[in-house]
């Protein structure tokens, strides 16, 4: 069964350094998604692409977060410089157009020290 | 802004017992989605309800989908220790989304022992 990849599954890193996460959505899934999940919280949307296009950043704090999906297929998230509240887990989701079901990825938990 | 609010935050039952998590949105929903969170694991897509009143049974599951298309329950009958996890609901709002945007309540964490 075909699975969203993410990479790395863990991340350290200290206050203030530069991070960047990598998602693989299932192949021929056009809309991808990438959530940030507190602790005990559900995901909160950070930025929704739809082919290579974003949709909507509304909720991505872009002075320190920024997202790409250049051919359309995979997709970066960068964070700099990471801060200590971004401590979460990073999680990417896939969507095909023709459903409303979203399939997640493993997710990277980011720690930050 | 859009709200997305589930109860209860936690449920502890013994096998065998029955569990019900409530959600209840701000605004009206196109439809809603129903997510389970196995600890460390990531959300696994359950079920789907679009229509008002609408209700649809997996198994010991039963789903939910209010008249107003604003709050929704799910129900499991005789829990097991496999149906330990987080159960999320999620939503686009009917006005104000983009493209089906999904607004996640915060869950319901459930524990069963044996």
């Amino acid at each position: 069964e075909a699975e969203v990849a993410q990479s790395p599954r863990y991340k350290i890193t200290e206050k203030s350094q530069a991070v960047a996460f990598w998602c693989d959505p299932i192949s021929g899934h056009a809309t991808l998604y990438w959530y940030r999940q507190i602790l005990g919280q559900g995901p909160e949307l950070l930025v929704q692409f739809q082919d290579e296009s974003v949709v909507d950043d509304s909720q991505l704090p872009k002075d320190r977060f920024s997202a790409e999906r250049l051919k359309g297929v995979d997709s970066t998230l960068k964070i700099q410089p990471a801060e200590l509240g971004d401590s979460a887990m990073y999680l990417c989701a896939s969507r095909f157009g023709g459903s409303y079901e979203q399939y997640f990825g493993p997710g990277t938990r980011l720690t930050v020290t | 802004g859009q709200q997305v609010m589930q109860i209860p935050q936690y449920q502890h039952v013994q096998e065998g017992e029955d569990f019900t998590t409530y959600c209840n949105s701000s605004t009206t929903l196109s439809n809603i989605q129903w997510y389970k969170q196995r600890p460390g694991g990531h959300p696994v897509f359950l079920i789907q309800l679009v229509k008002s009143g609408e209700v649809k049974k997996q198994k010991r599951l039963t789903f939910q989908f209010g008249e107003a298309k604003k709050n929704s329950s799910l129900h499991i009958t005789a829990t097991q220790t496999t149906d330990v996890g987080t159960y999320f609901c999620a939503g686009p709002p009917v006005r104000g989304s983009t493209l089906g945007r999904l607004y996640f309540g915060r869950g319901t964490q459930l524990t069963v022992w044996p």
